[in-house]
């Protein structure tokens, strides 16, 4: 079975510094992983995904992500952050043929100070 | 579009209490998921369907039932409310062109049992 884990519960930065969220998974077969974003009191939104392909994926809001087979990693990066990037973010793992249910990790909370 | 769209926002139950979430989308999805979203915790898969007339357990389908009478509504139910089942609840949607495709999330239902 897919499990992901994220491995800070909380990343404290301060405006205008590079950010990186780290999230490895395990799978025995293969994956699509997603990041989602989730804003106060909001629903999630996806902030990018890997499917296939380059294994640097671009999303919204200058987020990107880096997919790492060997070390089964899908770190998420921005080189710059703003203070409305302050949200709760979930790596995601989707294995191939299980119908795209989603398996979540317990979530990042990044807070950018001014 | 509306996208996915939750009622109620909020919710108070007392313990044995029964309660309807309700979930709709005008997507024309035919995949439609439940989650639950306990506090510093991902989400969790509690039902999903994949089309009208079928619906499958996830993870955690003990003390909910689901039903998929049309493709735009999927409700939720609690038949007997516990404590447990305090949480955040996610309705999502997808379209059914393949494991790629995104979620939509709704806003969630933040429901609490005393």
């Amino acid at each position: 079975a897919q499990s992901v884990t994220q491995l800070d519960s909380q990343v404290p930065v301060f405006e205008e510094a590079p950010v990186e969220l780290r999230c490895n998974y395990s799978s025995s077969v293969s994956v699509y992983l997603f990041w989602y974003v989730q804003y106060p009191n909001q629903g999630l939104q996806l902030l990018l995904k890997y499917l296939s392909g380059s294994t640097l994926v671009k999303g919204i809001n200058g987020f990107e992500a880096e997919f790492n087979k060997s070390q089964t990693s899908f770190h998420l990066r921005k080189p710059s952050v703003h203070i409305s990037d302050t949200a709760e973010y979930f790596c995601a793992v989707s294995e191939l043929g299980s119908g795209s249910r989603l398996t979540f990790g317990e979530g990042t909370q990044l807070t950018v100070n001014p | 579009n509306a996208g996915v769209t939750q009622t109620p926002k909020f919710r108070i139950l007392k313990i044995g209490q029964s309660m309807t979430l309700q979930c709709t989308q005008d997507m024309n999805h035919n995949y439609m998921y439940w989650y639950r979203q306990d506090p510093g915790m991902g989400l969790k898969l509690i039902y999903y369907s994949v089309g009208a007339g079928i619906t499958d357990k996830g993870e955690v389908p003990n003390g909910y039932n689901v039903s998929r009478s049309t493709t735009e509504d999927f409700p939720l139910r609690l038949e007997l409310a516990a404590p447990s089942q305090t949480s955040v609840y996610f309705c999502a949607s997808r379209p059914s062109g393949g494991s790629t495709d995104t979620q939509y999330f709704g806003p969630g239902t933040r429901l609490t049992v005393l």
